[in-house]
């Protein structure tokens, strides 16, 4: 069964660093995500990318993130300068194409990057 | 915005009983989703059911239902038969529109016990 993968499973980094997260979504999806959890906290959304571009971003996805789909598997997540509140767990999630009112798509999650930032 | 307000932080059940988790959610869509989300210590998020909110029939997936009434905006998720298994968070979350971001509610920590 196909799955959304994502590496490395744990990163630990010093803050001020740059960090990349990877996530290989499902080949015949269209849409992704990221979000991102903070340990005993809600999942949050932080963006979507559909078509080469983001489609919406949240209050959290500030200047020092940024997405990109760099060949035509991989879908990144980079933090430029990790701060010390960007410790979580980040999700990569994907879906095909939804059309409303015909049949749902979900959104399959990877099974997230613990972020560390010392 | 959206919101999903879920108000039981946690939860206890003994094995083979059933227990009921709460949710509600505001919107001003007509068109939407809502979701059950498992997440077992490894933190895997796992799809546990789904609801349309243009479906009346509520949502029924083996041992997992759901109670969805629309005009009280309340989505609550029916566990029969308990496992151990069961043991996790449950996030509910909301879909507003055509491939849109999920917004979830701050979730229940269920305990199964024997």
């Amino acid at each position: 069964e196909p799955e959304v993968t994502q590496t490395p499973s744990h990163q630990v980094t010093q803050m001020g660093q740059e960090v990349i997260l990877r996530c290989v979504p499902i080949s015949n999806h269209l849409y992704f995500y990221w979000y991102r959890q903070i340990l005993g906290q809600k999942v949050e959304f932080l963006v979507s990318f559909y078509n080469n571009e983001i489609s919406e971003k949240s209050e959290i996805f500030d200047d020092q993130f940024s997405v990109e789909r760099p060949d035509g598997s991989n879908f990144t997540l980079k933090i430029r300068s990790t701060k010390l509140e960007d410790s979580a767990m980040y999700f990569c999630a994907s879906t095909q194409r939804v059309v409303m009112g015909g049949s749902y798509n979900e959104q399959f999650f990877g099974p997230g990057t613990r972020l560390t930032v010392l | 915005a959206q919101t999903v307000t879920q108000s039981q932080p946690e939860m206890s059940v003994q094995e083979a009983e059933t227990v009921t988790l709460s949710c509600t959610y505001d919107t001003s869509e007509n068109n939407y989703y809502l979701f059950w989300y498992k997440q077992p210590p490894s933190r895997q998020m796992i799809l546990v059911i789904r609801q349309e909110a243009y479906k009346q029939q509520n949502a029924t997936e083996n041992r997992f239902s759901v109670n969805f009434q629309k005009a009280a905006k309340s989505f609550s998720l029916k566990i029969s038969d308990s496992q151990l298994g069961d043991t996790a968070m449950y996030f509910c979350a909301f879909e507003g529109g055509t491939a849109s971001k999920l917004t979830f509610g701050t979730g229940t920590r269920l305990q199964v016990t024997l």
